[in-house]
């Protein structure tokens, strides 16, 4: 079965670093990745989303790459700010239209003054 | 606008009994999905409806647990007997269309608490 895998501990930065995260799939490559943030007690919000045939994705201080040989997707967040401190969620989508995404456990950053 | 709503924002309940979590999708969102969330995990794929039918319900856990979506807007998500090992958060979420091009929109979960 699929796997998505994140790392587990916690990744602390100082502001205006570049926070890099990662996400590594098992099996199957996807149609493509997402990435959502949380905050405690609050549900995922939509970050990016990258296709199998793009390299790479930015949006403002974002960029997602996209690796199909190493099957690893990396998540960064450049010129970090305390406001970015949340969980960082990688999930997978395969090749079929359904609803049925597969998340990683999260990767919480904690970016301090 | 108005985001995914979820009612209640908590519920406690005893094991054995019968609880409904409610689910009020983003106006014009014609899919929408349950996942549950157990603390220091990633969201879990329950269920998926693509208007009125359940397109996807191979994350259901076991037959206690239903899910509705009568007229193609709310959703109920039923869990009959309930058990301390349901005890998460019921997340709800809608897009537009279909997952290969539509994120999913959440809403703030359903924390279900069985003792």
């Amino acid at each position: 079965s699929q796997k998505i895998e994140q790392n587990s501990e916690a990744l602390n930065i100082q502001e205006g670093k570049t926070a890099t995260l990662t996400c590594n799939y098992t099996n199957y490559s996807p149609a493509y990745l997402q990435w959502y943030r949380q905050d405690p007690g609050r549900g995922p919000v939509f970050l990016l989303l990258i296709r199998e045939n793009e390299k790479e994705k930015r949006k403002e201080r974002l960029k997602v790459t996209f690796d199909t040989t190493l099957k690893q997707s990396l998540f960064h967040i450049t010129a970090s700010q305390p406001a970015d401190s949340a969980t960082y969620l990688c999930a997978w989508a395969g090749s079929s239209n359904t609803g049925k995404l597969i998340f990683g456990q999260g990767t919480t950053l904690q970016v301090k003054p | 606008g108005a985001g995914v709503s979820q009612t209640p924002s908590n519920k406690v309940t005893e094991k054995g009994k019968y609880v409904e979590l409610r689910c009020d999708p983003i106006s014009g969102h014609t899919a929408l999905y349950w996942y549950r969330q157990s603390l220091g995990q990633g969201p879990e794929f329950l269920i998926y409806f693509q208007g009125t039918g359940a397109a996807d319900d191979s994350g259901l856990p076991n037959d206690r647990f239903f899910a509705v979506r009568p007229e193609g807007s709310v959703s109920t998500l039923k869990i009959q007997r309930t058990e301390r090992g349901d005890s998460a958060v019921y997340l709800c979420a809608s897009s537009l269309g279909g997952v290969l091009e539509s994120p999913l929109h959440f809403g703030n979960g359903t924390r279900l608490t069985v003792t």
